[in-house]
């Protein structure tokens, strides 16, 4: 069973559209994040969502709208893509909201998104 | 602030050889401290964490890793390296009971040589 599946895998859009990227987790983790990988494989926090409730917002430009439904799901919207846009994003999950010793992050597979 | 310095963006080895990947970091709490690794357009797989117990941190495939807080390091070592082993490594800092909000190395490119 995929612990934290994203779909979908690749996506190719325009600039200026609207797209939506899913992530479901079947760990039965509290805390769920998007995270996005650039050209150059630097990774970088966007959000982390605890319980439906939004607690890390990285300064993310407001394009971008997470939501969660449950606290299995956590989706990535984003309105009015730019170029800047294309990279990987990946979900993760973890039981807790604090980090501690027995706390782990588990990513997803990645969504590669391209902006033309 | 915490941070993450991975000194080689390169590391190329021959098949048998021993793997040595450097991490740096500069926390102002007590770190956990991570190795990540992503295969070639495949997610990202924990390999070991360091959370203040034992330094020596035994983690997959082998791998195992060294805190030492006087150098403030946490190099991943391989005693002998295997093809499956090319890919990208991520050393990874969270801060100790914080938001578990993870920061990211640059990585460092593993190339195994047959």
């Amino acid at each position: 069973d995929t612990a934290v599946s994203q779909t979908p895998k690749y996506l190719v859009t325009q600039m200026g559209n609207d797209k939506s990227i899913k992530c479901e987790q079947n760990l039965g983790h509290d805390t769920m994040y998007w995270y996005k990988q650039d050209s150059k494989k630097f990774l970088k926090i966007m959000f982390s969502y605890n319980n439906k409730e939004l607690i890390i917002n990285e300064t993310v430009p407001n394009r971008f709208s997470p939501k969660s439904p449950d606290k299995a799901h956590l989706n990535l919207h984003i309105n009015s893509l730019e170029l800047g846009d294309s990279a990987v994003y990946f979900c993760a999950s973890s039981q807790d909201l604090k980090a501690d010793s027995t706390d782990t992050q588990y990513f997803g597979p990645g969504t590669r998104l391209t902006v033309l | 602030a915490q941070s993450v310095t991975q000194l080689d963006s390169h590391v190329s080895v021959s098949e048998g050889t021993p793997v040595l990947l450097r991490c740096n970091y500069s926390s102002s709490y007590s770190p956990s401290l991570f190795w990540y690794v992503q295969h070639p357009n495949k997610g990202l797989q924990l390999l070991l964490k360091y959370t203040s117990a034992a330094t020596l941190v035994k983690g997959i495939n082998g791998f195992e890793a060294e805190f030492k807080k006087s150098e403030t390091s946490f190099h991943l070592t391989k005693p002998s390296a295997h093809m499956s082993d090319a890919a990208e490594y991520f050393c990874v800092v969270s801060q100790w009971g914080g938001y578990n909000k993870l920061i990211f190395g640059a990585g460092t490119r593993l190339a195994v040589h047959p």
